[in-house]
């Protein structure tokens, strides 16, 4: 079992639809948790950053991290074309080494 | 700042030659790392540095890899012989730790095909 699970998608969506994308994890030493987003042929940039448990909202999109679950979430709101990308989530145990999702592709068509 | 800086951006290489990727980080970060991404199994952590110095070589796959950080502001991953399974889009990141929290800036990644 990986340390981090992810669904691949494709994940499919018009514009202006609500996003969900997921994690689950099994290291309860986890306490740092982020989403990265890679556009098609660059590196991944951090999107959200979150430490231990609790929601953090920045602009359209929302981190939720729920540690007695092992689950982490990222919403998008009012998803739009510029939000088609993949997204990663990571996480660690320190302030160092990341372990990562294998990333969600999305898809926002107009 | 011109960001974390890779070359080759692409490299088409046959079987058994040696392959060197470049890395220049951020200047100012303490932390450099290598990955390397694959439709299969995403994004896997090689090795990385604190201040040049190797901490973790646990995700090196085997001996034909290698890594080096002489300099703050330098740092090559060889692969010597390599193999067609190791085409992958390799990244190199760079980060500095702030209290809790650390940002890894990712640069623009090196295409490796090995035929």
């Amino acid at each position: 079992q990986k340390e981090v699970e992810q669904d691949p998608g494709p994940l499919s969506v018009p514009e202006g639809a609500i996003v969900s994308l997921n994690c689950t994890y099994s290291n309860s030493a986890f306490q740092y948790f982020m989403w990265y987003r890679q556009y098609s042929r660059k590196g991944p940039e951090l999107l959200m950053y979150t430490y231990s448990s609790g929601n953090k909202e920045d602009g359209r999109f929302t981190a939720q991290v729920d540690k007695s679950s092992k689950y982490i979430s990222l919403f998008i709101r009012d998803s739009q074309p510029s939000d088609s990308a993949t997204y990663l989530c990571a996480m660690s145990a320190s302030t160092d080494k990341l372990i990562f999702g294998t990333g969600t592709r999305l898809q926002v068509f107009p | 700042d011109a960001g974390v800086i890779q070359s080759p951006r692409h490299e088409v290489t046959e079987m058994g030659q040696e392959v060197t990727l470049r890395c220049k980080p951020i200047s100012g970060h303490d932390y450099l790392f290598w990955y390397r991404q694959t439709m299969m199994r995403g994004l896997e952590l090689l090795i990385y540095f604190n201040n040049n110095v190797p901490i973790d070589d646990s995700g090196m796959p085997e001996d034909r890899f290698s890594a080096k950080m002489p300099n703050a502001s330098f740092s090559t991953l060889k692969i010597q012989p390599s193999e067609p399974r190791d085409s992958a889009v390799y990244f190199c990141a760079s980060s500095f730790t702030s209290g809790r929290r650390q940002t890894q800036y990712f640069g623009p990644g090196t295409r490796l095909l090995v035929l």
